[in-house]
């Protein structure tokens, strides 16, 4: 069974500029998460997924971060126009009703 | 916000030791827990859950649970150098799938 599939894995930006993160989550997993995890600390909700529904986006910076998940498989983290503070690894994790989370292997942003 | 705080930051072991970890929760709807280790480049990945109170063996690990205090513990024994990682707590309202905070992370460093 193939994993949590996230792309691209590495990005450098200078502040102002966009980028989008994609994530191809587990077949037939209904919830998805995006987290933001900066070095060495703990992931930190960004937004959550069930089907193609927004449950709670109370954490994500609705000025510069977006997410969608249309038709409730893949979805896309967009940041427009970016800040140094924005650097970190964005996650994104699957799950279906077991409440265990299956990770991918993260986007590492770099914001010059 | 909820909170999930954990102890200590960082740990080292001898091979064959023993590691203790640590793990609070600041809101009592969040009181059901995971854990999770992260390798360094991967995504976080499940080692187990822990719903009741009391304490839950697999493997080389047990958690311990204690709800009325919202405490949650990981032992490891026999500890062996591939178990260096960060490890994570997280904490959910549920035993199904619904939103998930991470706790602040230990470095657990295994010395051959």
């Amino acid at each position: 069974e193939a994993g949590v599939t996230q792309s691209p894995r590495y990005a450098v930006l200078q502040e102002g500029q966009a980028v989008s993160f994609w994530c191809d989550p587990i077949s037939g997993h209904d919830t998805l998460y995006w987290y933001q995890q900066p070095r060495d600390q703990g992931p930190q909700l960004l937004v959550y997924f069930r089907d193609e529904a927004v449950i709670d986006n109370s954490q994500l910076p609705s000025d510069r971060f977006s997410a969608v998940r249309p038709k409730g498989t893949n979805s896309t983290l967009k940041i427009q126009s970016a800040k140094q503070g924005d650097t970190a690894t964005y996650l994104c994790a699957s799950s279906f009703s077991t409440g265990q989370l299956y990770f991918g292997e993260g986007s590492k942003l770099t914001v010059l | 916000q909820q909170k999930v705080q954990q102890s200590p930051e960082s740990l080292s072991v001898p091979e064959g030791g023993m590691a203790s970890l640590n793990c609070t929760s600041s809101d009592r709807n969040f009181q059901y827990f995971w854990w999770y280790r992260q390798h360094s480049g991967e995504g976080p990945k499940a080692l187990m859950s822990i719903f009741s109170d009391g304490d839950k063996k697999e493997g080389r690990f047990t958690a311990h649970l204690n709800k009325a205090s919202l405490h949650v513990s990981l032992h490891i024994r026999d500890s062996q150098p591939s178990d260096s990682a960060l490890y994570f707590c997280a904490a959910t309202q549920s035993s199904n799938t619904n939103k998930v905070v991470f706790g602040t992370g230990t470095r657990l460093q295994v010395l051959p």
